[in-house]
């Protein structure tokens, strides 16, 4: 069975300082892989998505990801931090072809002046 | 492009009543997902729809929980009776096409169901 596992409850960053999020999955074959974001009582939004071709993902509000399948992860990243950025982070990862999405426990995301 | 709906935003009630939530999908999507997440965790699938028709349904418990998508549009999620482990954010998400594998879900606000 596929599974995700977001090493990190809980992250500090100061505002302006880079940012990494770990993402580890598992699963037989290249999977789907993305990064969600919830913000305080919303909904999920898509950051970025991974399905074939360059293993760095460009997404929205200017995070990227990295598909490295000899680690089997999918890191996120942004260069600098905004205070808006404060949320809670999902990696996920699907099966090629059939969507059965299997989410990450998240990464909460705090960001400091 | 208006978003997915759903229903109500807030629910509490007692163990062992029940209780219904509604999802509208995005126009023209023909994959709905219901999502359950209790707070501290990510979400779970419970059910995803073709159209009218089930995916998956293994992750939902089938002895309180029912769904359905009866004309492949909207959708309903029914807990009959419900217990205090059910209290979580219920995640409703559509997608294009999901079968045809490059698809992308879009979620909608969620409903956050109390039960005391």
């Amino acid at each position: 069975a596929q599974s995700v596992t977001q090493p990190d409850i809980h992250i500090t960053v100061s505002e302006g300082a880079s940012l990494e999020l770990r993402c580890n999955y598992s699963y037989g074959a290249t999977p789907y892989l993305f990064w969600y974001v919830q913000s305080p009582g919303q909904g999920l939004q898509l950051l970025l998505k991974y399905f074939s071709g360059d293993t760095l993902v460009q997404g929205i509000k200017g995070f990227e990801a990295e598909f490295k399948r000899s680690q089997s992860s999918f890191n996120l990243r942004k260069p600098s931090v905004h205070w808006s950025d404060a949320a809670e982070y999902f990696c996920a990862v699907a099966r090629r072809g059939y969507q059965k999405v299997t989410f990450g426990t998240g990464t909460k995301l705090q960001v400091i002046p | 492009e208006a978003g997915v709906a759903q229903s109500p935003r807030y629910k509490i009630i007692e163990k062992r009543q029940s209780v219904a939530f509604w999802c509208n999908p995005i126009s023209g999507h023909a994959t709905l997902y219901w999502y359950q997440q209790i707070l501290g965790q990510g979400p779970k699938l419970l059910i995803q729809f073709q159209n009218n028709g089930v995916v998956d349904d293994s992750q939902l418990p089938k002895d309180r929980f029912s769904a359905e998508r009866l004309k492949g549009v909207d959708s309903t999620l029914k807990i009959q009776p419900a217990k205090l482990e059910d209290s979580a954010v219920y995640l409703c998400a559509s997608s294009l096409d999901a079968l045809a594998g490059t698809d992308t879900q879009y979620f909608g606000p969620g409903t956050r169901l109390t039960v005391l």
